[in-house]
């Protein structure tokens, strides 16, 4: 399977500060990036997603991709306690459809 | 709209036996994605179908394991025989279509527990 690697945290952050979620992936030829959501026990839930390089922002959250570096990440400004979950990051391959994910990030914004 | 269902939410079953899990995609996406989550691997692709056609297997784990798509709105997993390694939580996915860029949406997931 292609490489998609995260650090897998766990991340603590307080509330109201800035979470910062790295990923890389190793199919250079890699088209599309996905940030996913997953809460304990729940399924895995799309925030965004970015195709160009540069940023991508939604809200209080802010994808960024560098394709020459292999390089995507989330940035969650004013973290709440409600985001705290795991983050996944899932790339989409220019072979076909097949999206792989990483491992995911564990974030918790403490009160 | 409904979204992609899976069944059943939760199995418990012994070693040996057979296990099918069930999904429906997203009526009008014509990508199918199985998926097996673990703690010690995460989600890993176990097999892709594009307009019913299995397109890419090579995440299947063994021959224990089998997929189909006989028709758009269903597909099945099987696992013949289960073994504890086996548990996880299998999640179906559905897109669009094969242009890269859809997105992808999850079931809810089938909680397998193989004792």
């Amino acid at each position: 399977q292609k490489e998609v690697e995260q650090n897998s945290g766990p991340l603590s952050v307080p509330e109201g500060a800035i979470a910062s979620l790295n990923c890389t992936y190793s199919d250079r030829g890699s088209q599309s990036f996905f940030w996913y959501r997953q809460y304990s026990g729940k399924s895995p839930e799309l925030i965004m997603f970015i195709y160009s390089n540069g940023d991508k922002e939604d809200g209080r959250f802010t994808a960024q991709l560098n394709k020459a570096s292999q390089y995507v990440s989330l940035l969650i400004r004013d973290s709440q306690p409600s985001d705290s979950a795991t983050y996944l990051c899932a790339v989409n391959t220019d072979t076909g459809n097949q999206f792989y994910f990483g491992t995911g990030t564990s974030l918790t914004v403490i009160p | 709209d409904a979204g992609v269902i899976q069944s059943p939410r939760h199995e418990v079953t012994e070693m040996g036996q057979e296990v099918t899990l069930r999904c429906k995609p997203i009526s009008g996406h014509n990508s199918l994605f199985w998926y097996r989550q673990t703690m010690m691997r995460g989600l890993e692709l176990l097999i892709y179908f594009n307009n019913n056609v299995p397109i890419d297997d090579s995440g299947m784990p063994e021959d224990r394991f089998s997929a189909k798509m006989p028709n758009a709105s269903f597909s099945t997993l099987k696992i013949q025989p289960s073994e504890p390694r086996d548990s996880a939580v299998y999640f179906c996915a559905s897109s669009l279509g094969a242009s890269s860029g859809n997105t992808i949406y999850f079931g809810e997931g089938s909680w397998l527990t193989v004792v």
